[in-house]
């Protein structure tokens, strides 16, 4: 168990749709990463939080959004929501951003 | 773009030690090497890391060649449950950077 938590663990919704995925990272860590992996594909950097702000941003659709609030828990919203979206996403937590990264165990997001 | 280089797949018998080597031939001074693995769809998994010393722990040993241009992730001991796609990623000490996942390489633990 890496500490870090996400729910749900499971999504399944229809196209077009909006969902907001949560992550609550380690307890004392002050960074939070989000990643995508589609089907057989790599692990896809998003976007990164430390201490509530934008630290950096990756391979995230503008249909994408994220945020880290004070308790320093994360969300990722995904709207307009394709089939392409179907995908792997994991959340990621560390101390400091120059510092190791611990994995949530993800969300699996299904659009139909 | 990974700074990296990982053969696709490598498979090692039960029992013995697993050598996974990874190149980084344009590793700067103030990036540290740095390795994952993901076990079938969970999460991946924080392994270890270094800069330039070797370094050991409960999981594994990692090696670094004096130059840093290449290392080796070493399994003592390989399981089944050693089976994963492991990763390796050079990664700046600053707080600008994130970690950039390559395909890395599969290693599948025969029993």
């Amino acid at each position: 168990d890496s500490g870090v938590t996400q729910t749900p663990k499971h999504l399944i919704t229809a196209t077009g749709q909006r969902v907001t995925l949560r992550c609550s990272p380690r307890s004392g860590d002050l960074s939070v990463y989000w990643y995508q992996q589609s089907l057989d594909q790599g692990l896809q950097f998003l976007i990164h939080y430390y201490n509530g702000e934008e630290r950096a941003k990756g391979n995230i659709l503008e249909r994408f959004s994220a945020q880290q609030f004070p308790d320093l828990h994360s969300e990722l919203n995904l709207s307009s929501l394709e089939l392409g979206d179907s995908a792997l996403y994991f959340c990621a937590s560390s101390l400091y951003p120059n510092t190791e990264a611990f994995f949530g165990q993800g969300t699996r997001l299904t659009v139909v | 773009d990974a700074k990296t280089t990982q053969p696709p797949s490598m498979d090692c018998a039960e029992g013995r030690a697993a050598n996974l080597p990874c190149n980084h031939s344009t590793i700067s001074g103030n990036e540290y090497v740095y390795w994952y693995r993901q076990i079938h769809s969970q999460g991946p998994q924080y392994i270890i890391h270094g800069l330039k010393n070797n370094e050991t722990n409960e999981m594994a040993s990692l090696i670094i060649t004096e130059d840093r241009k290449s290392s080796t992730l070493i399994l003592p001991h390989a399981t089944l449950r050693d089976t994963a796609v492991y990763y390796c990623i050079v990664r700046a000490d600053n707080y600008g950077q994130n970690f950039v996942f390559g395909p890395g390489t599969r290693l599948s633990v025969l029993p």
